[in-house]
């Protein structure tokens, strides 16, 4: 089982600053399959990165995602009031399906 | 753009089965498509219990597979999850989710919450 580790637990952040979230796998993920998610409070997660780097639709050009193999990245450029949440990353290269822990992005 | 409601008791006891069902609208399940489904303990991270194709092949996390059955009913438009021998451990909020034919989940349902509590 592929165990995904997120960093830092929580990022304490302004408004307009940007946001850099780790995400590293305890074995290389095939193909890049890696997505990321964010969910607010009571909220479903919603999908914001596929293939490590490809953006879902609708979602805002401010979220890249990057990496290969164990060391993944997703980057908010300039935080938006919206944007602070708790993101997952999920990797599907391989069974059983797993998630990262998450990290929060919470304002500062 | 697809829809999906999640649905079934919210209170189960220890040792019972735990049975949701997940409605799709907005498109025909045996069109294709995955379908899954993934739960979140309160204030806890999430796990992938699920998944099966339209023509019924399914897939199983093996932490949960012993457990665990997963159906689709294409008349009703609808899939469902069966969790045997339930214990407080599998209270949760439960997602139903469109997968991507590569696995990850690009539409999510509410997600409804099962508390296990005798």
């Amino acid at each position: 089982e592929i165990v995904l580790t997120q960093s830092p637990g929580t990022l304490s952040l302004s408004p307009g600053e940007r946001a850099t979230l780790s995400c590293r796998a305890t074995q290389s993920v095939s193909s890049s399959y890696l997505a990321w998610y964010q969910q607010k409070p009571g909220q479903a997660p919603r999908l914001l990165i596929y293939g490590a780097s490809t953006r879902a639709t609708g979602i805002p050009d401010r979220f890249s995602g990057s990496g290969s193999g164990t060391d993944f990245t997703l980057i908010i450029s300039r935080l938006e009031p919206e944007d602070f949440a708790v993101y997952y990353c999920q990797q599907y290269g391989s069974s059983p399906l797993t998630f990262g822990g998450g990290t929060k992005v919470e304002i500062k | 753009q697809v829809q999906l409601q999640e649905s079934g008791p919210g209170l189960v006891k220890p040792s019972e089965t735990l049975s949701l069902t997940c409605t799709v609208s907005g498109y025909s399940i045996s069109s294709g498509y995955y379908w899954g489904w993934i739960r979140q303990p309160p204030g806890k991270g999430l796990e992938w219990i699920a998944t099966i194709y339209h023509s019924g092949s399914t897939y199983y996390n093996p932490s949960l597979k012993s457990r665990v059955t997963m159906s689709v009913d294409t008349s009703k438009n609808q899939f469902s999850l069966k969790l045997s021998s339930v214990t407080a451990a599998d209270t949760a909020v439960y997602y139903c989710a469109t997968v991507r034919s590569t696995l990850y989940f690009d539409n999510w349902g509410q997600g409804t919450l099962v508390t296990v509590s005798s």
